[in-house]
This record gives C-alpha cells, structure tokens and sequence, in this order.
C-alpha cells in the first residue's frame, strides 16, 4: 500500500521566518502534488512536480522533488500571515486514485 | 460561477438518520470522488466515478451508498448514521489529463448527534 507521510505536523512560526515542511514515501510516485486548503474551504492546487530532482518556484514557495521521486519538500521564505493553512502533498497511486499525506498546519503569526 | 458545489454545507443530524449530500460540477469532467477529511484533517479517498460508472471503493462501510445520475453529478447517500461518521465530506473532479489537478468543493460538515 503506498502511503505519504508528512512532517511537521503542526507548526507555528512568526511573520518573515522561513520553513520547510516535507512530504515523504516508501514508494516512487510519477508525480507528487501540492495542495493548500483554507478553513472551510476544499484544497486548492499549487504545484505539480514530476521529475527527480525538479525545482519549482511559486513567487516565495519552492518546491522540491527528490532524486528518487519518492519524497518532496515545501520551503516558503518570509512567510505572511496569509500562508496560514493545511498543506498536503498528494500522489497518483493507481489509475485516477489520488491519495494524500496527513497534512502540516501551519499558523503565521503577525 | 463555481466549479464544484456541494449541498448542503452543514448537516446536523441524530444517529440512526438517513441523510444525502449532492454534488455538481460545471468543469466538463468525467471523473467525479468523495473523500472524507476526519477530525485530525486527513483526507482519505472513498469513491470515484467516471462517466458514472464506478472506479474505485475504498474501504468504505455499505451504508454508504453513491450516486451518479450523469457525469456531473455525483451524490452520497448515508444510511443509518453513526456518530463515527462526523466528518467533513468533500466531492472533487478530475479533469483525467495527467498532472491536472483536483477540483475539490467546499465541502459538507456532517455533525451527527
């Protein structure tokens, strides 16, 4: 069964600091998806990275995808208060299943 | 103009009640899910139709039973309420090009008394 993890659970930091969060798995996925939901709201796409070793750069997000395509990490530098969320990763396990990691909350604090 | 809507938004009910939840969506997409988001926020994947036939069944008890009248729509129907089943549940479609994303609703917080 293939599964994502993800680290740190939870995380508050104050305004300007800079965090990674990470999303990893024991298996290889083709592509690995990163989603950001508001409260009350469903996730909403970031970004999708597929190659081992791609780096994509959202204005103050980058993402990474490793080597081996079996792990990827979030950095946001400077964070705002209005990066407050729950961020999950996601990956296509078999035809048209997207499974998702349990997700980071995390709080900015002004 | 919203692209996946959920009906209703909240959903207060005692246990033992039969309730349904609908969902749409406008984006011409043949693949339609439900997923559950629990009380520590993890979202696990219960049904996906496509083109309303379905794709996939998680572990998911026989009470709950979906519906897809046309590839639109895809409903929940949830029988016999439990208070286990309190949760937030969320419709999403896939437009099936790959790397697209999920287009998740707002989702429905099921509370059951």
């Amino acid at each position: 069964t293939q599964l994502l993890e993800q680290s740190p659970q939870f995380l508050s930091i104050q305004e300007g600091e800079n965090l990674t969060v990470y999303c990893n798995s024991s298996s290889v996925f083709s592509s690995l998806q990163w989603y950001r939901q508001e409260p009350g709201e469903g996730p909403v796409l970031l970004v999708t990275v597929v190659t081992g070793g791609e780096v994509k750069k959202l204005k103050r997000l980058t993402f990474q995808f490793g080597d081996a395509r079996k792990d990827s990490s979030l950095h946001i530098t400077a964070a705002q208060p209005g990066d407050t969320g729950l961020y999950l990763c996601a990956g296509e396990t078999s035809y048209d299943k997207v499974i998702f990691g349990p997700g980071t909350s995390l709080s900015v604090i002004p | 103009d919203t692209a996946v809507s959920q009906t209703p938004k909240y959903l207060v009910t005692q246990m033992g009640n039969d309730k349904s939840i609908k969902c749409e969506q406008n984006l011409g997409h043949d693949t339609m899910y439900w997923y559950k988001q629990d009380s520590k926020k993890f979202l696990k994947i219960m049904f996906s139709y496509n083109n309303k036939e379905l794709i996939i069944n998680e572990t998911v008890p026989n009470r709950f039973s979906p519906k897809s009248p046309d590839k639109a729509h895809l409903n929940l129907h949830i029988n016999s309420l439990e208070l286990g089943d309190s949760a937030v549940y969320f419709c999403a479609s896939w437009g099936g090009i790959n790397l697209s994303p999920l287009h998740f609703g707002n989702g429905t917080r099921l509370t059951v008394t």
